[in-house]
């Protein structure tokens, strides 16, 4: 059984498209994670939703928008792609507000051209 | 006050060698030092963890060493084996901050 799974796996695209990302869990938490992890493999939170409610909004270009339709899902949407976005971003959960646990989903590895 | 330094960004140890990551923090509130191994195309998974209220925790061939006063934790990793080779990733947490705080990742490659 999936834990946290993202689809889709691998996304290329040209710049200046929109694309979504998204996200399930099955482990029954209530806080959920965006992170982006680039070349160099940093990896650097987006956003974070507990109970749908955002409460991480790191400094993110506004063309990425994340949207929690309930706890168990959070989706990642990105307008007007640049080919700086290309990068892999991975969600991940976890149980309460203490962000100490938290599995990650496998990935998806975006592409801008 | 808020990062977490990682080092070395790589390391190359021997089959049945001992692999050690060091990583240091600033914010005397984090309370909660886990490590993450990540495969090649895979998500960070949580390793082994420890809070300050021990010097040392130990998992099989993993062991996290503590120490508060210089605010440093290191990864130990025993009789390193070739299916240890990942990305090591230490992280803090804790007071006021509401986020996992990610060190810069280590490449380890464990030669046969």
């Amino acid at each position: 059984d999936t834990a946290v799974s993202q689809t889709p796996k691998y996304l290329v695209t040209q710049m200046g498209n929109d694309k979504s990302i998204k996200c399930e869990q099955n482990l029954g938490h209530d806080t959920m994670y965006w992170y982006k992890q680039d070349s160099k493999k940093f990896l650097k939170i987006m956003f974070s939703y507990n109970n749908k409610e955002l409460i991480i909004n790191e400094t993110v270009p506004n063309r990425f928008s994340p949207k929690s339709p309930d706890k168990a899902h959070l989706n990642l949407h990105i307008n007007s792609l640049e080919l700086g976005d290309s990068a892999v971003y991975f969600c991940a959960s976890s149980s309460g507000l203490r962000k100490e646990t938290q599995y990650f989903g496998p990935g998806t590895r975006l592409l801008v051209l | 006050q808020q990062q977490v330094k990682q080092s070395p960004q790589s390391l190359i140890v021997q089959k049945g060698g001992i692999s050690i990551i060091n990583c240091a923090y600033e914010n005397t509130a984090f309370d909660y030092f886990p490590w993450y191994q990540q495969f090649p195309g895979k998500g960070p998974a949580l390793l082994i963890a420890i809070r300050p209220d021990v010097s040392e925790k130990k998992e099989g061939r993993f062991t996290i060493s503590f120490n508060k006063s210089a605010k440093q934790f290191s990864l130990h990793i025993m009789d390193s084996q070739p299916g240890d080779s990942a990305t090591y990733f230490c992280a803090a947490t804790g007071g006021a901050t509401n986020k996992l705080i990610f060190g810069t990742g280590t490449l380890l490659a464990v030669q046969p």
